[in-house]
């Protein structure tokens, strides 16, 4: 049943060393984003994938990279976290267009901790 | 720049209760809003969303939310709250991305539901 499906649901790294979250979808979406939402504050767009092409928002710092290797599956790089990378990692889904109706689906998130 | 605000960090409500959760939007034309729900640990559910026609939208679990274009207004309510209702509501507002025609959702801070017994 489960649509789109974020692992692991929790996940600790160290200061400075590389980590990857992953992001799968059954709905067959062309659009896959990814948010990051700190403590208490609203979901903050990263980056999206339309298809194959990839969109940065203009503040998602480099660290920060992602990648989409076919329709299912996105992933989020984090090179080197940093202390302030410490969040809940959203995965959502559309089915794209230019009409600004698409609901987005949200997976049930990646609780970063950064030691 | 499309955007909304939610004014109420936080509410507390008997179960049992009514319920109005307050989304303010700042746009000239007519937006399309959505409301989401937050339960603690998940992702975001979509409750309901408005895009044009009956101001007045049914969304799951019993919500709805009326928009209204004189007080840039597009609150969020439910005529008895459940304790399960407990967690954070977003409202949002789609912001086109000009590269391939996508929008992206532009939230809303949050307001958080506790539920008192």
């Amino acid at each position: 049943d489960a649509m789109v499906i974020q692992n692991p649901r929790y996940q600790v790294t160290q200061f400075g060393k590389p980590v990857t979250l992953s992001c799968s979808q059954t709905l067959n979406h062309n659009v896959m984003y990814w948010y990051q939402q700190k403590s208490s504050q609203a979901p903050k767009l990263l980056f999206h994938y339309y298809d194959k092409d990839f969109n940065n928002e203009a503040d998602t710092p480099d660290n920060f990279q992602s990648r989409r290797p076919n329709t299912s599956f996105c992933f989020l790089d984090i090179r080197s976290p940093g202390l302030g990378d410490a969040a809940m990692y959203l995965c959502a889904t559309s089915r794209g267009g230019r009409n600004l109706q698409e609901t987005q689906y949200f997976g049930p998130g990646t609780r970063l901790l950064v030691l | 720049a499309q955007s909304v605000t939610q004014p109420d960090i936080h509410i507390t409500v008997s179960e049992g209760a009514s319920l109005e959760l307050r989304c303010n939007y700042s746009y000239g034309a007519t937006p399309y809003l959505f409301w989401y729900v937050q339960s603690p640990g998940q992702g975001l559910q979509l409750l309901l969303k408005y895009f044009s026609g009956d101001t007045l939208v049914q969304g799951i679990k019993g919500f709805e939310a009326e928009f209204k274009r004189s007080q840039s207004s597009f609150n969020l309510r439910k005529p008895s709250v459940h304790w399960s209702d407990a967690a954070e509501y977003f409202c949002a507002v789609p912001v086109g991305l000009s590269n391939f025609g996508n929008e992206k959702l532009t939230f809303g801070t949050g307001t958080r539901l506790t539920i008192i017994p």
